[in-house]
Parts: structure tokens; C-alpha cells; sequence
């Protein structure tokens, strides 16, 4: 089975540019979370769609938002960005019989704000 | 305090040695536990998952679970350099409404000395 896959891998942007990233998750996951990860905070959980609903919501400001398709596919919107948003985006998908909580992250997104 | 609490590293081990990684939590209701393993640069990797109290072993890692002081610990065995990475614990509920839903710890770097 093919992995987690995350577009683009990389991407560059001023403040308060928006920026689209997007998350296939692994065939019959139907279960897709976005965490972002940076050298002072950690890895830290944004949200999390299931059945094109979000589910789960961390503790970030309405400038971060997602969505999720009907095929799984998720995306993840950042508007006005902050240079405090510089961090790798990573995304994580589940399948939700067997091991519950186990998850798989994609290869992540790397965001620059500059 | 932290929901989920890590050794602040770094680690340091002679290639060979036994690598002992700890990990506390401060929710009761977490059921579901994992270690991750994050080379630099890249995603987290899941190594382990445990739910039951006691130790689980796969090839050199065992994972070590006494929920009655909220404590989970990851030894590897026969550390080789490869394993020099930054390892995560992450607990989840173990709720299919929570499952995409985990909770990480800062991460213990550790090195793996030849």
C-alpha cells in the first residue's frame, strides 16, 4: 500500500500570503489529521476530518482551516501568515478498526515564512 | 505540566548498550500508547504501540506500560547508530471519536556513540 503523500514538500511564503497544502491518506484510511511541528512547541495537533467532517480541533486561530474530500483527501489552509507559522505540517491518516490511535504521517510540508 | 512529559535529553549510549527512553503522562483516560521514532529531517515513524500494562517486545525494542503511574518507557537493545533519532511518545483515548486525536511529548534525542 502506498504511504501518507504530502504536496508540496516544500514552500516558501511572505506574511500574510496564504498557503493550500494537501494530504492523500493511505487507501481505506478514512481518518486524516494535521499536526504542525516546530523546535519550541513540539508537535501539536491542529485538527482532525473524518467523513469530510471535522472531528477534532486543536488550539490554533481561525486563520487555520481544513477540509476533507470525499475520496479522504484532506487540505489544510493557513490565511494571513504569521511568521510564527514557519513549521513542517505534517499530516497523519488512521484506520479506524483494529489499533485505534495509531496513526501514519506523510512526509510532511515544510512552510517558510518570511 | 505537560499532558505528555519526556526525558529532556539528549541521550548519549555506547553502540551495544541498552537505551532506556521514559515517558509520563498526566490524563487517566489514555488508553492507546506509541513511540515514535523522527530522523532528522523526516516525519515521525511509528516503532511501537502498547494498550495493556506490561512490557511488549518487537526484535531489539520493548515497550514498558504501568498505567497505575501514568508511566510508559521504550528500551532498545543492542543500540546501533542507526537508532540515533529523536523518539516520541504520543498517547491517545483510544475513543474512535479521538482516535486521529494524539497527544505528543517533546521528543528525546538520542545518540548512539560507535
Amino acid at each position: 500500500k502506498a504511504g501518507v503523500t504530502q504536496t508540496p514538500r516544500y514552500l516558501i511564503k511572505t506574511r500574510g500570503q496564504q498557503v493550500t497544502l494537501s494530504c492523500s491518506p493511505i487507501s481505506g484510511h478514512r481518518s486524516v489529521s494535521w499536526y504542525q511541528q516546530t523546535p519550541g512547541q513540539g508537535l501539536q495537533f491542529l485538527f482532525e476530518y473524518f467523513s469530510e467532517t471535522q472531528r477534532n480541533k486543536g488550539n490554533f486561530p481561525g486563520r487555520f482551516s481544513g477540509r476533507q474530500f470525499s475520496n479522504s483527501r484532506s487540505e489544510m489552509n493557513v490565511s494571513t501568515l504569521e511568521l510564527g507559522d514557519s513549521a513542517l505540517y505534517l499530516c497523519a491518516s488512521s484506520n479506524l478498526a483494529g489499533d485505534l490511535g495509531t496513526q501514519y504521517f506523510g512526509p510532511g510540508t515544510r512552510l517558510t515564512v518570511l | 505540566q505537560k499532558e505528555v512529559e519526556q526525558n529532556s535529553g539528549p541521550l548519549s549510549v555506547p553502540e551495544g548498550a541498552i537505551a532506556s527512553l521514559n515517558c509520563t503522562y498526566s490524563d487517566r483516560v489514555s488508553q492507546s500508547f506509541f513511540w515514535y521514532r523522527q530522523y532528522s529531517g523526516k516525519s515521525p515513524e511509528l516503532i511501537m504501540s502498547i494498550y495493556s500494562n506490561g512490557d511488549k517486545e518487537d526484535g531489539r525494542f520493548t515497550a514498558q506500560l504501568n498505567k497505575a503511574s501514568q508511566y510508559v518507557s521504550l528500551l532498545i537493545r543492542d543500540s546501533q547508530p542507526s537508532d540515533s533519532a529523536t523518539y516520541l511518545c504520543a498517547v491517545n483515548d483510544r475513543k474512535k471519536t479521538n482516535a486521529g486525536k494524539s497527544t505528543f511529548g517533546d521528543g528525546t534525542t538520542l545518540t548512539v556513540k560507535p
